[in-house]
């Protein structure tokens, strides 16, 4: 089983629509919880980091579920310039190991 | 957030021969960043940790005298690949957490993408 299991998508959504993520992970241990975006040939950029309490910024929403194990993110608004993939990372046990998942790609059209 | 370089961003290279990526903590120090490599349409894959003033610790799978790495300072780290086969192609990422400011994220640095000819 994989460490952290996202559905690769495509997400097809228009302009101004609400859409959300769900990511897995199979560790109940796991401590850290984080959302990147990667555009298409670039490197991954951080999004958000995702507390047990939840996370907002602006249109984008974190939540983390520990007793289902998995994470969220939802965003509202759905801006073209939000097309990219999304992907869910999970540090276990301390912060020298991480584990990504495949990533979700979002498509937001006009 | 933390910036992190990498150079080059790009190398066209003939089989055979060693390539050098140069990955730099720019605004903070970190004794510990990361080795990703990420083909065509798949995540990214952890090769090694790089550890500053000690051995890598690899991945399993990964072969630690084809891809060497060294930590020689705390804003530097370096991955050779060896003798590269067209098979190595494939994007190259390093990543680095500001250990000081006590959170958990890695930032990336830009990536460098490696065709070996």
């Amino acid at each position: 089983r994989k460490e952290v299991e996202q559905d690769p998508g495509p997400f097809n959504v228009p302009e101004g629509a609400t859409v959300a993520f769900n990511c897995t992970y199979s560790n109940s241990a796991s401590q850290s919880f984080f959302w990147y975006r990667q555009d298409c040939r670039k490197e991954p950029k951080l999004l958000m980091s995702v507390y047990s309490s939840g996370n907002e910024d602006g249109r984008f929403t974190a939540q983390l579920n520990r007793a289902s194990q998995y994470i969220s993110l939802l965003i509202r608004d759905s801006k073209l310039s939000d097309s990219a993939t999304y992907l869910c990372v999970v540090n276990p046990y301390n912060f020298n190991k991480f584990y990504f998942g495949s990533g979700t790609k979002l498509n937001v059209k006009p | 957030g933390a910036v992190v370089s990498q150079h080059p961003s790009r190398v066209i290279c003939k089989s055979g021969t060693s390539v050098k990526i140069e990955c730099r903590s720019l605004d903070f120090q970190a004794t510990t960043m990361f080795w990703y490599r990420q083909f065509p349409k798949q995540s990214l894959m952890l090769m090694a940790t790089s550890n500053e003033g000690s051995k890598a610790t690899y991945e399993q799978g990964v072969e630690k005298d084809k891809f060497l790495i060294n930590h020689a300072s705390l804003t530097l780290s370096t991955l050779t690949v060896t003798s590269a086969h067209p098979e190595d192609s494939s994007f190259y990422i390093c990543s680095a957490r500001d250990e000081l400011a006590g959170g958990g994220e890695q930032f990336f640095g830009p990536g460098t993408r490696l065709t070996v000819l």
